[in-house]
């Protein structure tokens, strides 16, 4: 079965201090990870998609990294505007090919205190 | 680009009605649409994929008859909860790809709760 987990499960930064949140992952094909923004009472926002190890992408103050067996998703000097839930999924290949169904982790709620 | 409009966005109803939620991809044709259903401080929970013109697969655990998905178009598809009853409310929210290459965009949700 396939299965993705986060870490920490909540984390609170002072504004400016960079850090780090941790997806790792156990399934049997890997098509795709996906990095998603939600913020409280609204649908995910998507950020990132890394397909290979070794992948890294950016975007503003994030930076997300893949590895054989997890990825991590860096923000550089963070603003409380970059408060929100950071939700990490996987996508993996179906017996018949790509399979579009996404598996979730439970998500990392980040605090930014200005 | 890539605009995923959910309504209602809350929804308050009595115990034994039926709630339809709809989902439309605004600026783009969806060739497949999701719908996930989400507890507080809980991952997102995958109840059925639906292709245009075709029935919906739901995931194990999912009563069909009671979740009813209806994909007309391309750019709509619908989720009934027939019957609603307390432990219905939740949250739930939508998606839609263009190709099985593509990420998924969501909808805002809809807030259910049922009295």
């Amino acid at each position: 079965e396939d299965q993705v987990t986060q870490s920490p499960e909540a984390l609170r930064l002072q504004e400016g201090e960079s850090s780090s949140l941790n997806c790792s992952y156990t399934v049997s094909g890997l098509r795709g990870l996906f990095w998603y923004r939600q913020d409280p009472g609204k649908g995910p926002e998507f950020l990132f998609t890394l397909y290979s190890a070794g992948e890294e992408k950016e975007k503003e103050r994030l930076k997300a990294t893949l590895t054989k067996k997890e990825s991590f998703l860096h923000i550089t000097a963070p603003k409380p505007e970059d408060s929100a839930t950071y939700l990490c999924a996987v996508q993996v290949w179906g017996a018949t090919g790509a399979n579009s169904k996404l598996t979730f982790g439970k998500g990392i709620t980040l605090s930014v205190r200005p | 680009g890539a605009v995923v409009s959910q309504h209602p966005s809350r929804v308050i109803c009595k115990s034994g009605t039926s709630v339809k939620i709809e989902c439309r991809s605004l600026d783009f044709q969806a060739t497949t649409m999701f719908w996930y259903r989400q507890f507080p401080k809980q991952s997102l929970m995958l109840m059925a994929t639906s292709n245009e013109g075709s029935k919906a697969t739901y995931e194990q655990g999912v009563e069909k008859d009671k979740f009813l998905i209806n994909h007309a178009s391309l750019t709509l598809s619908t989720l009934t909860v027939t019957s609603a009853h307390p432990e219905d409310s939740s949250f739930y929210i939508c998606s839609a790809v263009t190709g099985s290459n593509q990420p998924q965009h969501f909808g805002d949700g809809t807030r259910l709760s049922i009295l």
